[in-house]
């Protein structure tokens, strides 16, 4: 078992440009998540999808949109990407639908956005 | 609203204890959870506490007082491996927050030999 898998692990983008960062998860998990983390902080949750075909805001969704493409794949878009968004993002996964306490998470996509 | 507090860097020796605490202040409380994340490295999961008590695994240990809304994860026998930052974290079921958790800012634990 690959666990949750994230591509690609580092990006570089222009202000401006677009891009998909992408998650899988191999352990037939029903939620998944997408967060930030900025230097020294802690994660902030942007996008969840507690099951396949439902997707919701968190703590910090501007600028982003997400897609949950089948109970595997969880995909996180950048439509115009700026400064401020230059961050660690983790993708996690969790087994049971409202209960989110035991998260596994990827090994994280680091963008930097110029 | 909803917030953790946890100190934001404890240092100890190798072999030590150590003790990390987490106070919070939720609508509402579904249990505390702990994580670990390395440098450069992603979260993993340490533990869960749903009921008063402590839960122990090996080395480390979480205990829960929700009448005190705090909760520590303690770290026996220290190793070098184990400088990371910790990062407690509570599911608040009440409103739009019940599939998500509420994250702490995180412990940087950094050990000395």
């Amino acid at each position: 078992n690959a666990g949750v898998t994230q591509t690609p692990k580092f990006q570089v983008l222009k202000t401006g440009q677009s891009m998909t960062l992408q998650c899988a998860q191999d352990m037939n998990h029903n939620s998944m998540y997408w967060y930030r983390q900025d230097p020294g902080m802690g994660l902030r949750l942007i996008y969840y999808s507690a099951s396949e075909g439902t997707t919701d805001k968190g703590e910090v969704p501007n600028g982003y949109n997400v897609s949950r493409l089948n109970k595997r794949e969880f995909s996180l878009r950048l439509e115009s990407a700026a400064p401020s968004q230059t961050s660690v993002y983790f993708c996690a996964s969790s087994k049971i639908p409202g209960q989110p306490n035991e998260q596994f998470f990827g090994p994280g996509t680091r963008l930097t956005v110029l | 609203g909803q917030s953790l507090e946890q100190p934001s860097e404890v240092t100890a020796v190798e072999g030590a204890i150590v003790q990390i605490n987490c106070t919070y202040q939720t609508s509402g409380f579904y249990g505390l959870s702990w994580y670990q994340q390395h440098d450069g490295g992603a979260p993993t999961f340490l533990s869960y506490n749903a009921l008063d008590g402590l839960e122990e695994t090996g080395r480390f240990s979480s205990f829960l007082s929700r009448s005190d809304s705090y909760g520590y994860l303690l770290l026996q026998e220290l190793q070098m491996k184990d400088s990371a930052s910790y990062f407690c974290a509570v599911r608040d079921p009440v409103g739009d927050s019940n599939y998500q958790l509420i994250w702490g800012a995180g412990t940087k634990l950094i050990i000395k030999p």
